[in-house]
């Protein structure tokens, strides 16, 4: 039962455009999201994350929008740069002692 | 210096076998975490500590046995190895109120023979 799911498993773009990455959740009782970066052979490191409260944060060039009613969030990369090729991990957590949930993954390759 | 630390990076072993994974943080943080990433490449959270003591178990073979001797380190020993343990396994910490961001390490590659 995936309560985070992240559709697509690739995604390839030009550098200078915008890469967006979707993820949609089944659990409502998710009220934090967060968006890690994995690079090979590394662990996932955090990237940006959003309260439920809110509807976007932006932080550089990566900008977080959750849409609650159609419980979806999507990351936006922009500029694209060839280093932000990697697999990016949407994770969520309710309140409380619960541990964070990821999603597959969605892996970017930024084509220079 | 390397915040989440975990040894060894690579373990090849033959099924039947029982072998240690180690983990070290030196961010000060409270809580510590065991997850898988299977071959399906979900990261899935096998326990999770708080100050030494156990808060998460999640339906984890009894085979897996995490020890935390201190707050800074949480070791995961694995019994009777099966083909089905190979996978990558993540060590992370999180602080108190951190809503669930994790520091990770850089994993442990198992393969089971």
């Amino acid at each position: 039962d995936q309560q985070v799911k992240q559709n697509s498993p690739s995604l390839s773009v030009q550098e200078g455009r915008i890469s967006i990455l979707n993820c949609d959740y089944t659990n409502s009782m998710f009220d934090y999201f967060l968006w890690y970066k994995k690079y090979p052979a590394e662990g996932p490191t955090f990237l940006i994350s959003i309260s439920s409260i809110k509807d976007k944060n932006e932080d550089g060039r990566f900008t977080v929008f959750l849409n609650k009613s159609a419980k979806h969030l999507s990351l936006h990369i922009v500029p694209s740069q060839p280093g932000d090729s990697a697999v990016y991990f949407c994770a969520a957590s309710a309140r409380g002692n619960t541990p964070l949930v990821f999603g597959k993954g969605t892996r970017l390759s930024v084509i220079a | 210096d390397t915040a989440v630390s975990q040894t060894p990076k690579y373990l090849v072993t033959q099924m039947g076998n029982d072998k240690s994974i180690k983990c070290e943080q030196n961010l000060g943080h409270d809580t510590m975490y065991w997850y898988k990433q299977d071959s399906k490449k979900f990261l899935k959270i096998m326990f999770s500590y708080n100050n030494k003591e156990l808060i998460i178990n999640e339906t984890v073979p009894n085979r897996f046995s995490p020890k935390s001797p201190d707050k800074a380190h949480l070791n995961l020993h694995i019994n009777s190895l099966e083909l089905g343990d190979s996978a990558v396994y993540f060590c992370a910490s999180s602080p108190t109120g951190g809503h669930g961001k994790l520091f990770f390490g850089s994993g442990t590659q198992l393969s089971v023979l």
